[in-house]
């Protein structure tokens, strides 16, 4: 039982490169999410999938686009990446029910825009 | 918008103290407050949550406290040990959305 996995863990892009950040879940949770982590501001939302088929924007959505291919998996791609995208990037699935949540993150991934 | 606030952004304590970490939320339709623990290097991992029905709530060492009236929630760790130093987040479920937004957070360090 994998739980959530994140891929690359590591990556160095060129300004105006773009690349996929690949996120997939073996607990069959529903809602899906990406938040970037860097220092002093915390883990801020980025997009998030409440269900199959569905994607809505967080706090820092400029820059980045979604996709939630399907129950597993939800991807994060930067069309062309920037200085200010230099990150830690967690994907996480979220089990919940009324007035409870629970974050499960994969394992990070850490980009540096040069 | 709804927005989480965490203060302080670094504590450092001696092993064996209490060390204190506050939370203040804009939502009012926050229902669920949790909290995870990121180790060096690591992802976050829950270590205790508390629903808005629940003024405080204990596991051993750690414990968490909610004023709904004041849209405040505090993280107490007591007789802090070296392997609670970690960075700490608190966060605040949206009851409109179900959005789980993060604190800024908290990295603790514990002294021997």
């Amino acid at each position: 039982n994998a739980g959530v996995t994140q891929t690359p863990k590591f990556q160095v892009l060129k300004t105006g490169q773009s690349m996929t950040l690949q996120c997939a879940q073996d607990m069959n949770h529903n809602s899906m999410y990406w938040y970037r982590q860097d220092p002093g501001m915390g883990l801020r939302l980025i997009y998030y999938s409440a269900s199959e088929g569905t994607t809505d924007k967080g706090e820092v959505p400029n820059g980045y686009n979604v996709s939630r291919l399907n129950k597993r998996e939800f991807s994060l791609r930067l069309e062309s990446a920037a200085p200010s995208q230099t990150s830690v990037y967690f994907c996480a699935s979220m089990i919940g029910g009324f007035g409870y949540t629970e974050a499960f993150f994969g394992q990070g991934t850490r980009l540096t825009v040069v | 918008g709804e927005n989480v606030e965490q203060h302080p952004s670094t504590l450092s304590v001696q092993e064996g103290d209490s060390a204190v970490i506050k939370c203040t939320y804009s939502d009012s339709a926050s229902n669920y407050f949790p909290w995870y623990k990121q180790e060096l290097g690591k992802r976050p991992q829950l270590i205790i949550d508390i629903r808005s029905n629940v003024g405080e709530k204990k596991d051993q060492r750690i414990a968490v406290t909610l004023n709904k009236t004041a849209k405040h929630f505090s993280l107490h760790i007591t007789e802090t040990q070296p392997e609670d130093s970690a960075v700490y987040f608190c966060a605040a479920r949206s009851g409109n959305t179900g959005k789980l937004i993060f604190g800024q957070g908290t990295t603790l360090q514990v002294k021997p």
